[in-house]
């Protein structure tokens, strides 16, 4: 069974620039978590969704940070105009429903982001 | 305020020795998760062990163990016979059942650990 992907796993920017992040989780999981985590720090949710449902987005920076999951299969996060403050790695993870029960996640590489 | 508070940034042991990690929590709902990763230099997260509000005893899996102090809202990870190779970053995190059966994480801020040869 293929893991988590994620795309690019490296990206550097200059300020202002926009950059998208790619997630593909393993395949037949219906909920799909977006984190970012500063250096030194843990992740911190930023959206989740069931299917293509957007669950909670409330820790998602609106103005600049988007992020879709039309087929309730990938995701794709993007940064419309970066700024320093977003350098960090960013995490994608996907569970499989267990009818209320807590599902394991299971984690991607990363994407590490440099904004300069 | 931090709901998941590790309070050990970093730690270390030598080759064999048996580790404990704490962490604390705040939560007002009857039922949650608490799940323990370790990140790897790599960036990887993963998964070690959780245990329920519900679970009357403490979880194992294989070398890893927690303390689970359901009064205290406090649990640790103990880690039994300590090898180089599980140094690395641990992070607790809180799970808490969400809209929909759905559960939304919460994590610490981690804890550095080195375990020397």
């Amino acid at each position: 069974e293929a893991g988590v992907t994620q795309s690019p796993r490296y990206a550097v920017l200059q300020e202002g620039q926009a950059v998208s992040f790619w997630c593909d989780p393993i395949s037949g999981h219906d909920t799909l978590y977006w984190y970012q985590q500063p250096r030194d720090q843990g992740p911190q949710l930023l959206v989740y969704f069931r299917d293509e449902a957007v669950i909670d987005n409330s820790q998602l920076p609106s103005d600049r940070f988007s992020a879709v999951r039309p087929k309730g299969t990938n995701s794709t996060l993007k940064i419309q105009s970066a700024k320093q403050g977003d350098t960090a790695t960013y995490l994608c993870a996907s569970s499989h429903d267990r009818g209320g029960n807590y599902a394991e996640q299971f984690f991607g590489p990363g994407t590490r982001l440099t904004v300069l | 305020a931090q709901r998941v508070t590790q309070v050990q940034p970093t730690g270390s042991s030598q080759w064999g020795e048996e580790v404990t990690l704490d962490c604390s929590y705040e939560t007002s709902e009857y039922f949650y998760c608490i799940i323990w990763y370790r990140q790897l230099f790599s960036g990887e997260m993963v998964f070690l062990i959780y245990q329920t509000s519900f679970d009357t005893q403490n979880q194992r899996n294989g070398r890893y163990s927690v303390v689970f102090q359901k009064s205290l809202k406090s649990i640790s990870l103990v880690i039994s016979a300590s090898q180089p190779e599980d140094s690395g970053t641990y992070f607790c995190a809180l799970s808490e059942p969400h809209s929909g059966g759905n559960y939304k994480p919460t994590f610490g801020k981690g804890t550095s650990l080195v375990v020397h040869p």
